[in-house]
């Protein structure tokens, strides 16, 4: 079983939809909580950052982090189609330990105009 | 200019030959990183480096070398390519800090037959 486990989709929407991706993990040590954007033939670039649980909101998007459930999540409200990329969840047992980030799969998004 | 460039962008190679993927960044930053990502499998960690003269093997590190050249340099090595080393490799940097985040360069595009 892999660690962190991501539904790679791919997940089609229409423009204006609310999308939610989700990460499960099995490691109850991950406390920091990462999701990436990577459009295509591009790097993954960092689109938000949570420490334990709860909630974080940057503009259209919301992470949530429920470490009772190991499970996370990230929403995007009125999702337009310059959102179409693959995100990836991201996690790490420790602070400031950079190459012990573990990435899920990723989930293809596609959002139609 | 972009802050984390990799060189080639593309490369085919035959099985058997040595190959050296290179990475510069422009960032400042102390730490870099070498992934491979493979569909359905998400970004594995080969091997990472804190700073010149410290290096650290990932996940997957059999069948790769690393050079750290300069704190702006690092080099990942295939001694004898495989074809199951066929993947996109991204390299990335850090710095410590309150919120580590890793910025990724656009990716190698490597085929080995």
């Amino acid at each position: 079983q892999k660690e962190v486990e991501q539904d790679p989709g791919p997940l089609s929407v229409p423009e204006g939809a609310i999308v939610s991706l989700n990460c499960t993990y099995s490691n109850s040590a991950f406390q920091y909580f990462m999701w990436y954007r990577q459009y295509s033939r591009k790097g993954p670039e960092l689109l938000m950052y949570t420490y334990s649980s709860g909630n974080k909101e940057d503009g259209r998007f919301t992470a949530q982090v429920d470490k009772s459930s190991k499970y996370i999540s990230l929403f995007i409200r009125d999702s337009q189609p310059s959102d179409s990329a693959t995100y990836l969840c991201a996690m790490s047992a420790y602070y400031n330990q950079g190459g012990k980030l573990i990435f899920g799969q990723g989930t293809e998004l596609s959002v139609k105009p | 200019d972009a802050d984390v460039t990799q060189t080639p962008r593309n490369r085919i190679t035959k099985t058997g030959k040595r190959i050296m993927l290179e990475c510069s960044q422009t960032k400042g930053h102390d730490r870099m990183y070498w992934y491979r990502q493979d569909p359905g499998l998400g970004l594995r960690l080969i091997y990472y480096s804190f700073d010149v003269k410290d290096i650290n093997k990932g996940e997957i590190s059999d069948g790769y070398s690393v050079s750290r050249q300069a704190q702006a340099k690092f080099s990942l090595s295939l001694e004898s390519a495989i074809p199951n080393q066929t993947a996109l490799y991204f390299c990335a940097t850090s710095s410590s800090g309150l919120q580590e985040t890793q910025y990724f360069g656009p990716g190698t595009r490597l085929l080995v037959l």
